[in-house]
C-alpha cells in the first residue's frame, strides 16, 4: 500500500540558510500535518492543512511556512535556519475525521 | 486542561516477560486514543486505535490496548516480548472537544528494552 513520501531523507545546511521540506501524501488523504521532532523529545505539532487550506498551527516559528499544493502535496520552507532547528521532520496525513495519521519516515535536518 | 501522560520514559523487560507501557490522558470530553511505536531512525507506525466501540483493541505483532474510561488510562500490553520489540512508543489523543480539539497531542515517549 502507498505510504506518505517524504524527501529529502537527511538534509545538511548551514545556519542562516534555507531549506525546503516535501511532503507526498497517502493518495486520497485531504489533511496534512507537520511535526517536528528534536533528539529525545515527543513529535511536536508544527501545522496542518485540510484541502489546500491551513486548518491549525501550532508551534511554527514565523521563519517556517507551509503549503498545501493542488495535487495536496505539501512543503514546508524553513528560513534564517538556527542551529536549535535541527530535529527530524515528520509529516503525516489523513482521510479528515477520526482515522488515524499516517507518518512519513520523517526528514532528518542538520544545521551546523 | 488536555493532556497526554506517559509513565516512564524507559521500560526495560527480559524477552518472553509481559510488556505494560502506561498512558493516562486528561479531558472531559472522550478523546480518540492512539499508540504508536517509532524504531530508530524511522517514521511513526500505527500500532492500535480506540475510537468508539469495544474497549479492548488489538494491534499489530501482538500488541493490545484497554481504553478505561474510568481511569483515563490507555495501557499499552503485550504478553510475551519479543527482542523485536525495542523501541520508542508513543501514545497519541486526539481531543473531540476542548481547547485542544482537532490536534493529535503525543505523550513523552517510552523506550522499551528487551533483554534475551
Amino acid at each position: 500500500a502507498a505510504g506518505v513520501i517524504q524527501s529529502p531523507r537527511h538534509l545538511i545546511k548551514e545556519k542562516r540558510e534555507t531549506a525546503t521540506l516535501k511532503c507526498y501524501p497517502i493518495p486520497r488523504h485531504d489533511t496534512v500535518y507537520w511535526y517536528q521532532q528534536g533528539p529525545g523529545q515527543d513529535p511536536q505539532f508544527l501545522i496542518s492543512f485540510y484541502e489546500k487550506m491551513q486548518s491549525d498551527k501550532g508551534s511554527i516559528p514565523d521563519r517556517f511556512s507551509a503549503q498545501q499544493f493542488s495535487d495536496y502535496h505539501s512543503e514546508l520552507n524553513m528560513s534564517s535556519l538556527e542551529l536549535g532547528d535541527s530535529a527530524l521532520y515528520f509529516c503525516a496525513s489523513q482521510t479528515r475525521g477520526n482515522s488515524p495519521l499516517h507518518f512519513g519516515n520523517g526528514t532528518r535536518l542538520t544545521v551546523t | 486542561a488536555q493532556s497526554v501522560t506517559q509513565l516512564g520514559s524507559h521500560v526495560s523487560v527480559s524477552e518472553g516477560a509481559l510488556v505494560l507501557l502506561r498512558c493516562n490522558y486528561s479531558s472531559s470530553v472522550p478523546p480518540y486514543l492512539f499508540w504508536y511505536v517509532q524504531y530508530p531512525n524511522q517514521g511513526l507506525q500505527l500500532l492500535l486505535k480506540y475510537t468508539t466501540g469495544a474497549t479492548l483493541v488489538k494491534g499489530i505483532n501482538g500488541f493490545e490496548a484497554e481504553f478505561k474510561k474510568s481511569e483515563t488510562s490507555f495501557h499499552l500490553t503485550k504478553p510475551s516480548a519479543h527482542m523485536s520489540d525495542a523501541a520508542e512508543y508513543f501514545c497519541a489523543v486526539y481531543f473531540t472537544g476542548g481547547t485542544s480539539y482537532g490536534k493529535l497531542t503525543f505523550g513523552q515517549g517510552t523506550i522499551l528494552t528487551v533483554h534475551p
